[in-house]
């Protein structure tokens, strides 16, 4: 098993400019969650999906990010435009909606300058 | 919020030695979790442990859950270098899938 696998594993963008985040979660894996990590805030729940269906967008920051999972192997994390505070680790994790841990992809370091 | 906090933010021990971290919540619980971080990594689930359960082993990883004081500990026995690492504690909320992450115990063994 490859695990939950995002890309890009670096991204450096310019401010204004749209940033897509890929994921996809280990096969069999109902649910879907998209973290942010930074030293301020922490670990933040951004959107998670169950069955591909979004359940809890709460922690979207604004309006300027987005969320999908078309199917049961792919999801992206979408900003536009990209300011320079929404730098930070994004993380992809999966797990079966009958519960127990997740598991986390390597992460996307997000550097919007 | 739910989320937890960690005590002590960062623990520096011989390696051999035992590490002790703590974690409290404010809510009602369905699960408490503990996860490891290495430096620019993701994060390892390590251990899970229910609202109904008081203690639970894995390896030289022991968890304790007192659910009337809302706090977690976990325990690394005999501690390695390859422990260095921020670890942990996530809550998940009854009746709520998602995870809320404390802001981790940073822990250095020194060899």
């Amino acid at each position: 098993d490859a695990g939950v696998i995002q890309s890009p594993r670096h991204e450096v963008t310019e401010m204004g400019q749209e940033v897509t985040l890929r994921c996809k979660p280990i096969s069999g894996h109902n649910s879907l969650f998209w973290y942010r990590q930074t030293m301020m805030r922490g670990l933040e729940l951004l959107i998670y999906f169950n069955n591909n269906v979004p359940i809890d967008d709460s922690g979207m920051p604004e309006d300027r990010f987005s969320a999908k999972m078309p199917n049961a192997s792919f999801s992206t994390l979408k900003i536009q435009p990209s300011e320079p505070r929404d730098s930070a680790v994004y993380f992809c994790a999966s797990r079966t909606t009958g519960g127990g841990g997740y598991t986390f992809g390597s992460g996307t370091r997000l550097t919007v300058v | 919020s739910q989320q937890g906090e960690e005590d002590p933010q960062a623990l520096s021990i011989q390696e051999g030695e035992n590490a002790t971290m703590n974690c409290s919540y404010k809510t009602s619980i369905n699960n408490l979790q503990w996860y490891r971080q290495n430096s620019g990594r993701g994060l390892v689930h390590l251990i899970l442990i229910r609202s109904n359960e008081r203690e639970k082993h894995s390896g030289r990883l022991r968890v304790t859950l007192d659910t009337s004081k809302k706090s977690s500990s976990l325990l690394i026995t005999a501690s390695r270098a390859a422990d260095t690492a921020s670890y942990f504690c996530a809550t998940e909320g009854q009746g709520a899938q998602k995870l809320v992450f404390g802001q981790g115990t940073r822990l250095t063994i020194n060899p």
